[in-house]
């Protein structure tokens, strides 16, 4: 079974950072692209931040580029995002979720542009 | 203010019809057939229910399809049931930004 577990959110002054973590588990997580995605309370989503399956490809989103990093730990299964200098509109929950694929059978990536599997997400607010 | 467009709530009956909009652009919606719908559950995790304009992934009901026309998406669900009441997000990729997708703003479906 397809698991995503966030961790790491909470509480933090304007201008502070927090790492959030994302564990996984059943599935070979270095054969998948992640991505971010959050949830302003009471509002939509919105795609945040993802990386390559290798780590050496990163995309954010416009409002969060030289202030946030994708990172991860293929040998852990685990995907990070550091938030550094965050402001009230950071204020969300966070989710990763699970992006595309290379099949190697095919020479194509599948599952391009939408997400088969979501975390549960963690809070994050953003408040003196 | 979300990149496309959902109605805020729709409603039905259990065993009705009900039918999710999702307007965009010829950059996004229109122009591509990359566009998704999730269902939200408050406390759960969200579910992919629809990807590439009306393709169902393994598990989910048959009660759910999608379409496209134009500029617009559509969820359909169909013989609507209790379990059904949650929110509905569409999402696309989109050629006018450097954001990977796009959402919209999300609509709640009540079963009355």
């Amino acid at each position: 079974e397809v698991q995503l577990v966030e961790s790491g959110g909470g509480l933090v002054q304007p201008g502070g950072s927090l790492r959030l973590s994302c564990a996984a588990s059943g599935f070979t997580f270095s054969d998948y692209w992640l991505s971010w995605v959050r949830q302003a309370p009471g509002k939509g989503l919105e795609w945040v931040a993802n990386i390559k399956q290798d780590g050496s490809e990163k995309y954010y989103v416009d409002s969060v580029k030289g202030r946030f990093t994708i990172s991860r730990d293929n040998a852990k299964n685990s995907l990070y995002l550091q938030m550094n200098s965050l402001g009230a509109e950071d204020t969300a929950v966070y989710y990763c979720a699970r992006d595309r694929y290379y099949d190697i059978l095919t020479g194509y990536y599948r599952g391009v542009y939408y997400f088969d599997y979501w975390g549960q997400g963690t809070l994050v607010t953003v408040s003196s | 203010q979300s990149a496309l467009t959902q109605p805020a709530s729709v409603s039905g009956s259990p065993g009705q019809s009900i039918t999710i909009s999702c307007t965009g652009t010829s950059s996004d919606v229109g122009g591509y057939n990359y566009v998704s719908w999730y269902q939200q559950h408050p406390g759960k995790a969200t579910k992919l229910m629809i990807y590439d304009v009306s393709n169902r992934p393994s598990g989910v009901s048959n009660r759910f399809s999608g379409s496209k026309s134009g500029n617009t998406a559509s969820l359909t669900i169909s013989g609507l049931q209790a379990e059904d009441e949650a929110d509905y997000y569409c999402s696309s990729y989109t050629s006018s930004s450097t954001a990977y997708v796009v959402f919209g703003g999300g609509t709640k479906l009540t079963v009355l």
